[in-house]
């Protein structure tokens, strides 16, 4: 069956330090995958997505690089500011012989520190 | 302009109430989506509807009971709140089952 996983949480980091949140997923076909951002207080909203093998998506410093070989998507961010600290969830949609699947992972709250 | 509005933003009632939460969405979109988020951020689909049609009803107690009078409204309503009710619950909507899901601001829901 279809799923996404997560690194878990918390990740701390301080100003200007290096950012990767792993995200595997397990899928039958091939699936479009995303990167949502949850800041406090706030409804999720996208950060990015990829649609197709070696895509990259891109947005606010963040990227995130489709690897089929891996069945990974994970997220990057060379220099982290103290207003990222969110919960970034990795997520995945798919149809497969008309079932649709849309599956978040359980969520990596990050804490940037000034 | 919101995209997509819940109300009420807060919920505070007692066990045994009943309570309903509307959701609107004015993107134009075909498919929209009940979540519930607990306190650790997990979020868990509990409904789906693609125009007006019921398509996701995942397991949840029936005292849930989603609405959609057209496809600019999710309405969901809980019967006989119990305190594991307590949640923040997210509307979404997505112009297709596969793409961008827009969320709302969310309803936390307390039950005293």
């Amino acid at each position: 069956g279809n799923s996404v996983t997560q690194m878990e949480g918390p990740v701390t980091l301080s100003e200007e330090a290096f950012l990767t949140i792993n995200c595997t997923y397990t899928a039958t076909g091939y699936p479009s995958l995303f990167w949502y951002v949850q800041y406090p207080g706030e409804g999720l909203q996208l950060l990015l997505k990829a649609t197709k093998a070696d895509d990259k998506g891109s947005n606010k410093g963040f990227e995130a690089t489709y690897r089929k070989e891996t069945t990974s998507f994970h997220l990057e961010k060379g220099s982290v500011q103290v207003s990222d600290s969110a919960v970034y969830f990795c997520a995945l949609s798919e149809v497969t012989s008309g079932t649709y699947k849309y599956i978040f992972g359980t969520g990596t709250r990050l804490k940037v520190l000034a | 302009d919101t995209a997509v509005s819940q109300t009420p933003k807060y919920l505070v009632t007692q066990m045994g109430n009943d309570k309903s939460i509307k959701c609107e969405q004015n993107l134009g979109h075909d498919t929209m989506y009940w979540y519930k988020q607990d306190s650790k951020k997990f979020l868990k689909i509990m409904f789906s509807y693609n125009n007006k049609e019921l398509i996701i009803n995942e397991t949840v107690p029936n005292r849930f009971s989603p609405k959609s009078p057209d496809k600019a409204h999710l309405n969901l309503h809980i019967n006989s709140l119990e305190l594991g009710d307590s949640a923040v619950y997210f509307c979404a909507s997505s112009p297709t089952r596969t793409d961008t899901q827009y969320f709302g601001p969310g309803t936390r829901l307390t039950v005293l």
